[in-house]
């Protein structure tokens, strides 16, 4: 079993519409989560990042922790077409002593927005 | 403007061939690290660094090398003995115990021919 699993999708949505990205996890000691996003052929880029449970509103985007379910989620309100990209949840455990951590990551999920 | 820089952006390899993916970073950041991705299996680890001249093998080392001489440089080796090279690489590198993640480069991508 992958330490963390996310919904493959891909997502075809029309603009304007709610996304909801998932991933669930079964490593205890993740406690930092995040959400990238991947436009074709670039490098990741950070969107979102949290460590408690609860909801992180940032603009259009809401991430959501759960950690007595290991599950997280990323919602996209009036999603664009500029919004079309891969997403990928990341997740790391508590960095301590010279540690920094390495970031287990989802497989990703390819979403396209269409006008 | 500070970030991570990775060369080629293509590159194209013979069988039996060692190829060398260069990453600097000016960030001054301690850490460092390679990914690799394929489609439908997201990033995974390859090899990673959190101080000048030490480094650790992550999830997929084989056939594969790194040095660390310079805090700023992290260069990965994809030896004839990986059997199955042809993938997006990544070079990232993070200067934060935090949460806040990684800085990742724009990626090489490396095709067998």
């Amino acid at each position: 079993q992958k330490e963390v699993e996310q919904d493959p999708g891909p997502l075809s949505v029309p603009e304007g519409a709610i996304v909801s990205l998932n991933c669930t996890y079964s490593n205890s000691a993740f406690q930092y989560f995040m959400w990238y996003r991947q436009y074709s052929r670039k490098g990741p880029e950070l969107l979102m990042y949290t460590y408690s449970s609860g909801n992180k509103e940032d603009g259009r985007f809401t991430a959501q922790v759960d950690k007595s379910s290991k599950y997280i989620s990323l919602f996209i309100r009036d999603s664009q077409p500029s919004d079309s990209a891969t997403y990928l949840c990341a997740m790391r455990q508590v960095a301590g002593g010279t540690s920094y951590g390495k970031l287990t990551f989802g497989q990703g999920t390819i979403l396209t927005v269409h006008p | 403007d500070g970030g991570i820089t990775q060369s080629p952006k293509y590159l194209f390899r013979k069988e039996g061939q060692n190829v060398t993916l260069s990453c600097e970073q000016n960030l001054n950041h301690d850490a460092m690290y390679w990914y690799r991705q394929d489609p439908g299996q997201g990033l995974r680890l390859i090899y990673y660094s959190q101080i000048v001249n030490d480094f650790q093998k992550g999830d997929i080392a084989e056939g594969y090398s790194v040095s660390r001489e310079k805090k700023e440089s992290f260069p990965l080796t994809v030896t004839s003995a990986q059997k199955n090279p042809t993938a997006f690489y990544l070079c990232a590198s993070t200067g934060d115990r935090g949460p806040s993640g990684y800085t990742f480069g724009s990626g090489t991508r490396l095709t067998v021919v």
